[in-house]
């Protein structure tokens, strides 16, 4: 069964700093999707970067970015300059190509410190 | 404005009863989908449907039944033998081409009383 893993529960980052989300997955496939979505207070969900398994370079949105490590199965999410409203319960999520079903880990809580 | 709505934004429900939470999507997206989420936790879909009039379990589908009998529409339906219903529920739709991006409803609170 695939299973996404986001190890810290919670974290914190001073504004203007960068902050780095860890995620990893295990799957026994090689075609795949990965999204980092972001749940601010309002509860919505808001995507924020996706990534291809088949693409080498990793995505970039502004100021996110991720760093895919196909062979370690590891997708972490950089956030740069953190700004008061990056504050939010991030979420990772694995989607198998063609299929249906988007599996997502149990998210991290970041906290800006102004 | 193309987007999705979930009515109501709270709902409360005395135990025994059955409650239907409404999705609707203008997107013109062929998938909806439903997930439950709790605190502490991440979303676990409960059904979802790629075409009208088809619709597949999830991982979490006891105590709950849907129906999809337009392409617009994905009503989810909280029967009474959900032991555990209190939870926020999120409505999703994919419009299954290569971008594979799920967009999200703003989602219904349900409380049993």
């Amino acid at each position: 069964a695939q299973t996404v893993t986001q190890s810290q529960p919670e974290m914190s980052v001073q504004e203007a700093e960068t902050v780095t989300l860890s995620c990893t997955y295990d799957t026994s496939e090689s075609d795949y999707y990965l999204f980092w979505y972001k749940q601010p207070p309002s509860r919505q969900m808001i995507l924020v970067i996706r990534q291809e398994a088949y693409k080498q370079q990793n995505a970039t949105e502004n100021r996110f970015s991720v760093n895919f490590q196909k062979a370690a199965k590891s997708f972490s999410l950089k956030i740069s300059d953190s700004q008061l409203g990056d504050a939010a319960m991030y979420f990772c999520a694995y989607q198998i190509q063609g299929a249906q079903k988007l599996v997502f880990g149990q998210g991290t809580r970041l906290t800006i410190n102004p | 404005d193309g987007g999705i709505t979930q009515s109501p934004k709270y709902l409360f429900r005395k135990e025994g009863q059955n409650v239907t939470l409404s999705c609707e999507q203008n997107l013109n997206h062929d998938a909806m989908y439903w997930y439950r989420q709790d605190p502490g936790q991440g979303l676990r879909l409960i059904y979802y449907s790629q075409i009208v009039n088809d619709f597949q379990k999830g991982d979490i589908a006891e105590g709950y039944s849907v129906s999809r009998e337009k392409k617009e529409s994905f009503p989810l339906t909280v029967t009474s033998a959900q032991k555990n219903p209190t939870a926020f529920y999120l409505c999703a739709s994919m419009d299954g081409g290569s971008y594979n991006e799920q967009f999200f409803g703003p989602g219904t609170r349900l409380t049993v009383l």
